[in-house]
Formats: C-alpha cells, structure tokens, sequence
C-alpha cells in the first residue's frame, strides 16, 4: 500500500463549480501536511498547509481528520486558473523528507 | 529575490554515462532535498542536506547515485554508468532549516533523458 493515496481523477469540471480531493495517508506517525499545485512541466508549489483545526484560503478549504489519516481540498466557484495537478503531501516528521501523493489532474473548462 | 535554481534545464545522454546535476538553493537556505519524479508520479525523496552532511540518503535507489554539498550551498547530484529506467524529472528544493513544518521550495528540475 502507497504511504499517500489520492483520487486518481483526472477531474473534468466547468467554470464556476466545486470541486473536492480526497487523499489518504497510513502512517500515523505523519505530522505535517500539505497540498501542492503543479502546473504542466513546472515544479511543485505550496498551495496550503492543513491543520487539523481545517483552514480557508479564499476559494480553497483544506481539512485533516487525523484519526481517519484523511485529508481533503475543496475548491470553490473553480477557474480556468485552477487547472493543474493537485498533489497530497505528508511529512513524517522525524526526517523532514516530503511523501507526495500521486497527483489528482483538474481541468476547468470554460 | 531569486528561487531555487537548477542546471542544466535538460540532459540527454546515453546508457552507461555519467551525469552531474546542479542546484544552487535559496540564500541562506540550510536545508537542501533532492526528489524524483517519473512521468505521472508524485515526487519521489532522494536525499536532504542540513549543511553540507547528508542528514538522510535512504531514498537513493542505489550506489550509482551521489550527492555532495560541500560548502553548505550548491549541490550536485551526480549519476554513474546511467540506465534508462533514471530517466526523469530531478527535482531540488531547499528550507529555511530542517523542519517539518518550513516549506520547502522547488527549482525548475533538470530533466534527464537516458537513450
């Protein structure tokens, strides 16, 4: 079983809708984690940490259930700009090293 | 201010060379990572640096991988006798310090390409 398992999508929605990610992770001994955007060819890049309390970032809610080991991303009233691969990453903590999920593909379409 | 950077942007090779690849992290960055990523895959750890010692290399596939950081800056990952399952995305990112709450923040990645 992979440490971080995501959808595997690829999501096709159109302009102005939600869309949701759900990811899994099976080491309870994680303790920070994240979801990074990336774009085509580009590098990863942090969209927002994700705290148990669950955090807002304008459109973008992100929510951890630690004792689910669930993380999830909400994407509201979505753009063209949001078009990019989603990654689910978990960091254990005792080596600082980044577990990345496989990546979930969003396509907003006009 | 400038990101992380990584050089070359592209590198095509044949089986069985050796290759050395850049990245120059953030100033003032302690912490340096190296991470894989094959097409349609998440990135994969290589190795991290906390200054110029690899604090953790458990993610190198094997002994043909290598990497140095010898002033605490610039490192190089360098690959011996390459095979075509290396080909990938070699990614680098560096932290403020090792933590697992700083983010650490990606170059452009070096992507390799074995024939």
């Amino acid at each position: 079983r992979k440490e971080v398992e995501q959808d595997p999508g690829p999501f096709n929605v159109p302009e102005g809708a939600t869309v949701a990610f759900n990811c899994t992770y099976s080491n309870s001994a994680s303790q920070s984690f994240f979801w990074y955007r990336q774009d085509c060819r580009k590098e990863p890049k942090l969209l927002m940490s994700v705290y148990s309390s669950g955090n807002e970032d304008g459109r973008f809610t992100a929510q951890l259930n630690r004792a689910s080991q669930y993380i999830s991303l909400l994407i509201r009233d979505s753009k063209l700009s949001d078009s990019a691969t989603y990654l689910c990453v978990v960091n254990r903590g005792s080596n600082y090293k980044l577990t990345f999920g496989k990546g979930t593909l969003l396509t907003v379409n006009p | 201010g400038a990101g992380v950077s990584q050089t070359p942007s592209n590198k095509v090779t044949e089986k069985g060379k050796y290759v050395e690849l850049r990245c120059d992290p953030i100033s003032g960055h302690t912490a340096l990572y190296w991470y894989r990523q094959s097409l349609g895959q998440g990135p994969e750890f290589l190795i991290y640096f906390q200054g110029t010692g690899a604090a953790d290399d458990s993610g190198l596939p094997n002994d043909r991988f290598f990497a140095v950081r010898p002033e605490g800056s610039v490192s190089t990952l360098k690959i011996q006798r390459t095979e075509r399952g290396d080909s990938a995305v070699y990614l680098c990112a560096s932290s403020l310090a090792a933590s697992s709450y700083n983010e650490q923040f990606f170059g452009p990645g070096t992507r390799l390409t074995v024939l």
